[in-house]
Order: C-alpha cells, then structure tokens, then sequence
C-alpha cells in the first residue's frame, strides 16, 4: 500500500525559528514536492525534486528552501518562521516520467507560527 | 500562468440525488486529469483519472472529459451524507519534464441527509 509519512501532525513554533518537516515515502517514487494549502487559496506548489539531490521552485518558494539527500525523504525547512507561513503543508510524491502517474499525499502537518 | 477553475461552492444536495462538479482548465495540451476528494483536516485522495475523452465511471463516480471544449466534470450518483468534502480538479502540466500539477481551489459539497 503507498505510504507517505510526515513528521508532525500539528507544530507551534515561534516567529524566527528554523523549523524542519520531513516527509518520506515508502514507493520508491522519483518526484516528491511540497505544497502548502490556504482557505480560499488553495494548494500551491513550493517545491519539488525529481532525484536525489535535485530540487525546483514552484509558485512560491520564497521564504523556504529545500533538502533531498536520500530518495525517499524529502525536507522542507522554513529558515526563520513568520506569522504568513501559518498554514497547513502536505507533501506528495509520484512516479518520474509519466503523466498518468499520480501524487499521493501524506497527512499534512498543521503549523502554527506564533 | 496554467489556471484551473472550479465553482468554490458549496454545492449542496440530498441525499440519494446526484452531484455534479465541473472543472475548466487553460492549457490546451493537457493529457491527465484527476480528481481528489478532501475531507475537512485530512489530506488529498485521488478517487479519479481520466485520459481519453469521454465517461470514465467507477462505482458511484463518473468523470467525464470534453478536450475540445477543456472541461472535466465529476458526477456522484446516489450522494451520501460520507460524500460531504471539498473536491479538488488537477490537470498535469505537461510542459514540466516532472509532470506538476496545477490544482483547482476545489468545490465543497455537501449532501444533506
């Protein structure tokens, strides 16, 4: 059964900290990204990587920065925590190379920055 | 900019009738195209694909896609009160080598018993 994992559930940081989510997959997927999710704002894309290594902005990558260092483990670190990176972020991954492969999401973590 | 757009809803209806979300999608050369479900809290689910033009349909879902005129629809027949969610279109990016997708805001529904 596909699996992806995060970290926390739910974080409560304060503004200015580094903060840390990981996320790992178990399918032996190529692309994993990270999007974070907003009322009225829907999902938006932060970043992704297709290997080990690689990594990509998306529509808002402003703000976080990315680590990939294993295939199956994909970090995005918040370098110093605001109040607009309140949100809640879900990862997702996917097979490399076809467009019928779809992204399966892990269970989001709800992160509060106060 | 690739766009998606769906009705934000809520879209309510009673229990036993049908649903129908709609979906319209910019990019001319879109080939996949997905619907997930979304529950209140909880993270996306995909319940549908669909390629080819045409009905796709899968227990009580039916996706149907119309290419020319760049529209995806969902339908849920005999709604349950356990169908109240937001559901989410997503179209692949097909000029992106890792097949992004653009997502929707997402319909919310809600089935009233």
């Amino acid at each position: 059964d596909v699996k992806v994992t995060q970290s926390s559930r739910y974080l409560v940081k304060r503004t200015g900290e580094k903060v840390f989510l990981e996320c790992v997959q178990d399918m032996d997927h190529e692309n994993m990204f990270w999007y974070r999710q907003d009322p009225g704002l829907g999902l938006r894309l932060i970043y992704f990587s297709y290997d080990v290594k690689m990594k990509e902005k998306g529509d808002i990558p402003e703000g976080y920065s990315v680590s990939r260092e294993k295939k199956e483990r994909f970090s995005l670190i918040l370098e110093s925590a605001s109040t607009n990176q309140t949100s809640m972020y879900l990862c997702a991954s996917s097979r490399l190379g076809q467009s019928r492969e779809t992204q399966y999401f892990g269970p989001g973590t709800r992160l509060l920055v106060l | 900019q690739k766009e998606v757009e769906q009705n934000s809803g809520p879209l309510s209806v009673p229990e036993g009738a049908i649903a129908s979300l709609n979906c319209t999608y910019s990019d001319r050369v879109s080939q996949s195209f997905f619907w997930y479900r979304q529950y209140s809290g909880k993270s996306p689910e995909l319940i549908m694909s669909i390629y080819s033009n045409g009905d796709k349909e899968d227990g009580r879902f039916t996706a149907q896609l119309n290419k020319a005129s760049q529209y995806v629809s969902l339908l849920i027949r005999d709604s349950q009160p356990s169908d109240s969610a937001t559901y989410l279109c997503a179209v692949v990016d097909s000029g992106a080598g890792s097949y992004q997708l653009t997502f929707g805001k997402g319909t919310k529904l809600s089935v009233i018993p």
